[in-house]
Order: C-alpha cells, then sequence, then structure tokens
C-alpha cells in the first residue's frame, strides 16, 4: 500500500509476557520512528532510526524496549517481561526529509 | 512537565461557524509548529505547519496563527464541516534541529462539529 502500516492492530498481553510490533514505511522513507500515546496524554517519542545511522534510542523508558530495522525498512518493536504501565498505543512513523511526518495507525496494545 | 500544552481535551462547534484550537508552549527554543488531525482507528494526519519567521499560514479552511512573545498558536477552520470531527495535535520542535525527533506533542483536543 502506500502508506504507513502496522501490525497488530490490537494486541492483549499478559503482564510479564514479550511482545513484538511491527511497522512498514512508506517506501523509499529513509527515517523512521516509534512513538507512544498513552490515555490522555501526547505523543511521547521512543526511537528514531535514519538511513544506516545509529539508531536514536533516547526515548526508550526502560531497558525492556529494543527496537530493529531491518534492511532499511520494515521495523519491529519488542517489549519484554510487560507492565501494566506500558498499555497504550504505539504508533509508526516515515518521513524522507520533513517533519510531516506519515502515521501507521498504530497498534493499541493492552497489558493485563 | 508538559512543554506543549493543549489545555481544551474537547470542543464542540456548530456546522458553519469558525472552530478555533489553542495550543501554548513553555520553550523559547521551539520555532516550527505543526498541527495534526487524528481520527479513530487511524494514525495522525499533518495539516498544517508554521515557522516562527511568520506569524500566520494559510491552507483552503485551515489557518495557523503563532503569537511567540505570548508562546501560543492558535489552528482555525473555517467554516467548520462535520468530516473535521477528530482529534486535533499540536506539536512543536526547534527549527535548527536536524531531525524530527525532536517534535513535541500536545495531548490533543477531540472537535466535534454538529451538523
Amino acid at each position: 500500500g502506500a502508506g504507513v502500516s502496522q501490525s497488530p492492530s490490537n494486541k492483549v498481553t499478559e503482564k510479564g509476557k514479550d511482545v513484538e510490533l511491527r511497522c512498514d514505511p512508506i517506501s523509499g522513507h529513509t527515517a523512521l520512528y516509534w512513538y507512544r500515546q498513552s490515555l490522555g496524554q501526547g505523543l511521547e517519542f521512543l526511537i528514531y532510526f535514519q538511513g544506516n545511522s545509529a539508531p536514536d534510542k533516547s526515548g526508550l523508558p526502560s531497558d525492556r524496549f529494543s527496537a530493529e530495522r531491518t534492511g532499511g525498512s520494515v521495523s519491529t518493536l519488542t517489549i519484554q517481561r510487560t507492565q501494566q504501565e506500558d498499555s497504550a498505543v504505539y504508533l509508526c512513523a516515515s518521513s524522507s526529509r520533513d517533519r510531516a511526518k506519515y502515521f501507521g495507525p498504530g497498534t493499541r496494545l493492552t497489558v493485563l | 512537565d508538559q512543554q506543549v500544552k493543549q489545555n481544551s481535551p474537547s470542543l464542540s462547534v456548530q456546522e458553519g461557524r469558525i472552530s478555533i484550537l489553542n495550543c501554548d508552549y513553555t520553550n523559547s527554543m521551539f520555532d516550527y509548529f505543526l498541527w495534526y488531525k487524528k481520527y479513530p482507528a487511524e494514525g495522525p494526519t499533518f495539516l498544517i505547519s508554521i515557522s516562527s519567521i511568520k506569524d500566520k499560514n494559510e491552507d483552503g479552511r485551515f489557518t495557523v496563527f503563532l503569537n511567540k512573545s505570548a508562546k501560543h498558536l492558535s489552528l482555525h477552520i473555517v467554516p467548520s464541516q462535520p468530516g473535521d470531527s477528530a482529534v486535533y495535535f499540536c506539536a512543536a520542535s526547534p527549527i535548527s534541529s536536524g531531525s524530527a525527533r525532536q517534535l513535541t506533542f500536545g495531548s490533543g483536543t477531540q472537535l466535534t462539529v454538529l451538523p
């Protein structure tokens, strides 16, 4: 498709389990971002990939969070030993040069 | 401490009238501002932006106003349409940043346009 896609759209998991969230960016976009939106909050930056450069992980809230971007395209955000406070909508965005980033529909994560 | 604040979580407006969405910021390093619209189950969609060298930017029914001295920006939608009903986020960044990772978002305002 032409836009950013994310899977799954919804994920319910039990506390302590690991989860993987996937993002397919727009083809040709070199920059890829992960944000999350907790209830009643704005978007919180998590991690940023740009081309082959080392990712900017400064927004990751703990070492339970990690992300990879394979082949400069698809990205996977992994949350280990999930906690209830990890419940949020996780949004992926990609862009070429500018700040008008294109967002995916998000993955709603619920940790019971 | 929220650097970008949208103090109104919701706003209802009659169709055809003006919608005014407000956003305040505290970081004086911010000098590039954006508005996004978000429908349920979709990601945010970029609407309009403004840099600090301007105080107004217009695109069709959407106009963004920037008051740097008050650290305040607003989005005007005229005339409002039912399809404009969505959550609107403002975002800010320092223009000197080479990376969009510096975007800081507000918590959003739910706009409802009543037919």
